[in-house]
């Protein structure tokens, strides 16, 4: 069965300190993978999203980055953390060789930037 | 006006009703729908999807699509506490791959 893996679970960093989160996925082959940002109160907003290796498209302009250096790991990161920046980051998956638009998403990680 | 609307909540319920949340679209493209549900700190979890109108039944749970009214739903039956989550619907054109969001309702069964 396929699983979704991410970290860490939480983190607290200051304003303008790097970040990096990380995905996995196991027991699939070429996801469609994405990164969303959930706000307190707020609906998920897009971030990035990936159909292969080195393809990496962007849904929001901001100080955000991703990176897909392997099949199944997506990487979001960031050179200098605004405030703003805080929120529950969420990677999912898509099964694109079942041609299913349902996506399964990951624990998440909630980022606070003091 | 958005392209997935969705009644924020939160609806509180007592334990054993019946739970009705619903979403609207505007897109007429829209073909595959699905439900999510949140508990508090964690990661939506696929409740259900369909790409077509009529019902679909899932236990407690029938997820019902309107085309012609650009209408969805959810039906909880016999809700029960462990219920008590936000619910999210999810709408995709074919062959996208990106949903479009509603921004949940949250759900409160009390015992």
């Amino acid at each position: 069965s396929q699983t979704i893996h991410q970290w860490p679970a939480t983190l607290v960093q200051p304003v303008g300190s790097p970040l990096s989160l990380e995905c996995t996925v196991e027991g699939t082959s070429n996801p469609n993978l994405y990164w969303y940002r959930q706000a307190a109160g707020r609906g998920l907003q897009l971030l990035f999203y990936s159909v292969g290796i080195g393809q990496i498209s962007s849904e929001v302009p901001q100080n955000l980055s991703a990176s897909r250096p392997q099949d199944r790991q997506f990487i979001l990161s960031s050179k200098k953390l605004l405030l703003s920046d805080s929120g529950f980051y969420l990677c999912a998956w898509n099964p694109l060789a079942a041609q299913q638009e349902t996506q399964y998403f990951g624990p998440g990680t909630r980022l606070l930037v003091l | 006006q958005k392209e997935v609307e969705q009644d924020p909540g939160p609806l509180s319920v007592p334990e054993g009703a019946i739970v009705s949340l619903n979403c609207t679209y505007s897109n007429s493209a829209f073909q595959y729908f699905m439900w999510y549900r949140q508990y508090s700190r964690k990661g939506p979890e696929l409740l259900m999807y369909t790409y077509s109108s009529g019902n679909k039944e899932d236990g407690r749970f029938t997820a019902q699509v309107d085309k012609s009214s650009k209408y969805i739903s959810l039906f909880i039956r016999d809700s029960q506490p462990s219920d008590s989550a936000t619910y999210l619907c999810a709408i995709t054109s074919g062959g996208s791959y990106i949903p479009t969001f509603g921004r949940g309702t949250s759900l409160i069964v009390h015992p």
